[in-house]
């Protein structure tokens, strides 16, 4: 099946912790984003990436870093600067970083501060 | 002002109606609208886009675009319960280009028995 898969489901940090979300495709889509949800509030964009090795911050990028090694992967690292970290992280793809192409989503990521 | 409004709700319409949800956007620019179905705890299922000025219809739903007033709405005929999540509209700015896209906030929609 191809699809968005992002793991772990639930994940929970002690502050002063990095910890590092995983979202794999298997659509051969060009471009993958990374997204923050708040409770009442829409999805805020934190970093995309339109190729392999080339990606670029979004509109809350801080305390945040991504890598694109491959097509398949884009992993988000939460580092300790994220002041506010508690939140539903959701990674989506697309074919290309084009003005008509439609983003999918995976399964989301819930990360919870302790 | 934001870049993509939507009224909150919750809307509550009887099962067999006709549910009409509503979006603004700021950027007189935008190329390209899409809604999202979210239910609690999930992440967003693309469910419409639509791209040009006027009605596009996919089984019970319509997506209407207007750019002149710089306005999106989704319509869904024959509510049904399965049909109560929030939908957020999204668009894609021309500021930036690509495929960034700016979300609304949702509205929560409730279909009732």
């Amino acid at each position: 099946d191809g699809g968005i898969t992002q793991s772990p489901k639930y994940l929970f940090r002690k502050e002063g912790q990095n910890v590092t979300l995983s979202c794999e495709q298997n659509l051969n889509h060009d471009a993958m984003y990374w997204y923050r949800q708040d409770p009442g509030q829409g999805l805020r964009l934190i970093y995309y990436s339109q190729i392999v090795n080339d990606f670029q911050k979004g509109d809350i990028a801080e305390g945040y870093s991504v890598s694109r090694e491959k097509k398949e992967s884009f992993p988000l690292t939460v580092t300790s600067a994220q002041k506010n970290p508690t939140a539903f992280y959701l990674c989506a793809s697309s074919m290309e970083l084009a003005a008509y192409n439609e983003q999918f989503f995976g399964p989301g990521t819930r990360l919870t501060v302790l | 002002q934001k870049e993509v409004e939507q009224n909150s709700g919750p809307l509550s319409v009887p099962e067999g109606a006709i549910a009409s949800l509503n979006c603004t956007y700021s950027d007189r620019g935008s190329q390209s609208f899409f809604w999202y179905r979210q239910y609690s705890g999930k992440s967003p299922e693309l469910i419409m886009f639509i791209y040009s000025n006027g009605d596009k219809e996919d089984g019970r739903f319509t997506a209407q675009l207007n750019k002149a007033s710089q306005y999106v709405s989704l319509l869904i005929r024959d509510s049904q319960p399965s049909d109560s999540a929030t939908y957020l509209c999204a668009v894609n700015p021309i500021t930036g280009g690509g495929n960034k896209l700016t979300f609304g906030t949702g509205t929560q929609l409730k279909v009732e028995l």
